[in-house]
């Protein structure tokens, strides 16, 4: 299958301070990424859907000033945390979307575990 | 809104046994995308086995196959001789086709599966 990397794996920051994690589809190219919440023992909840060259789709709840989306190029999505909070601390998974001649396919990163302090 | 509902929050399995990881579904859509996600410890999600709702015949990969009743909006995921590295958290997905759902997966709750020597 395709691959989709994250960077960092595990981020530690201080209260008040801003975290950039990146996603990054290393063999295709993917028009549209998702980016993902999972909280310890609990199952992924989508957060946004990012579009490449246009603005991310933010799902009902999340704040778009908090969770920054850029997907400035097609291989490329970045989420920055603004402001963290120790009840942003989380596992952060991104998606991207393989568009095939015939079907689709998310394929998922890594994830970033993000602890704030 | 689809709605997915894994009941067995967690299962237990012996080694060379089959074990049988129940999802329902609630959508009003006639055509759609089913999942059954396999995370390991690593956190990383892999993709299981897929099947779409047009089909009759049930998907089947190696030691995994499904049960799907549409009428019944049901999709149990079966592993046959089961191995240690079947021990993961399982999540059923769906994924809608309506035009401008941008290929979103809503994911159920999960299930935890243990592998017993």
């Amino acid at each position: 299958g395709a691959v989709v990397s994250q960077h960092p794996s595990r981020v530690i920051c201080k209260s008040g301070t801003s975290v950039k994690i990146e996603c990054r589809s290393l063999d295709f190219q993917a028009t549209t990424m998702f980016w993902y919440r999972q909280f310890p023992k609990q199952s992924l909840m989508l957060m946004a859907t990012s579009n490449e060259g246009s603005k991310a789709t933010y799902e009902q709840g999340v704040e778009k000033d908090k969770f920054l989306i850029n997907h400035a190029s097609l291989t490329l999505s970045t989420l920055t945390v603004t402001s963290a909070h120790p009840e942003d601390s989380s596992f952060y998974i991104c998606s991207a979307l393989y568009v095939g001649p015939y079907n689709e396919w998310q394929f998922f990163g890594p994830g970033t575990r993000l602890t704030v302090l | 809104a689809q709605t997915v509902t894994q009941s067995q929050p967690e299962m237990s399995v012996q080694e060379a046994e089959t074990v049988t990881l129940s999802c329902t579904y609630d959508t009003s859509e006639s055509d759609y995308y089913l999942f059954w996600y396999k995370q390991p410890p690593s956190r990383q999600m892999i993709l299981v086995i897929r099947q779409e709702a047009y089909k009759q015949q049930n998907a089947t990969e190696n030691r995994f196959s499904v049960n799907f009743q549409k009428a019944a909006k049901s999709f149990s995921l079966k592993i046959s001789d089961s191995q240690l590295g079947d021990a993961a958290m399982y999540f059923c997905a769906y994924r809608s086709q309506l035009t401008g759902t941008a290929s979103k997966l809503t994911f159920g709750t999960g299930t935890r599966l243990q592998v017993m020597l």
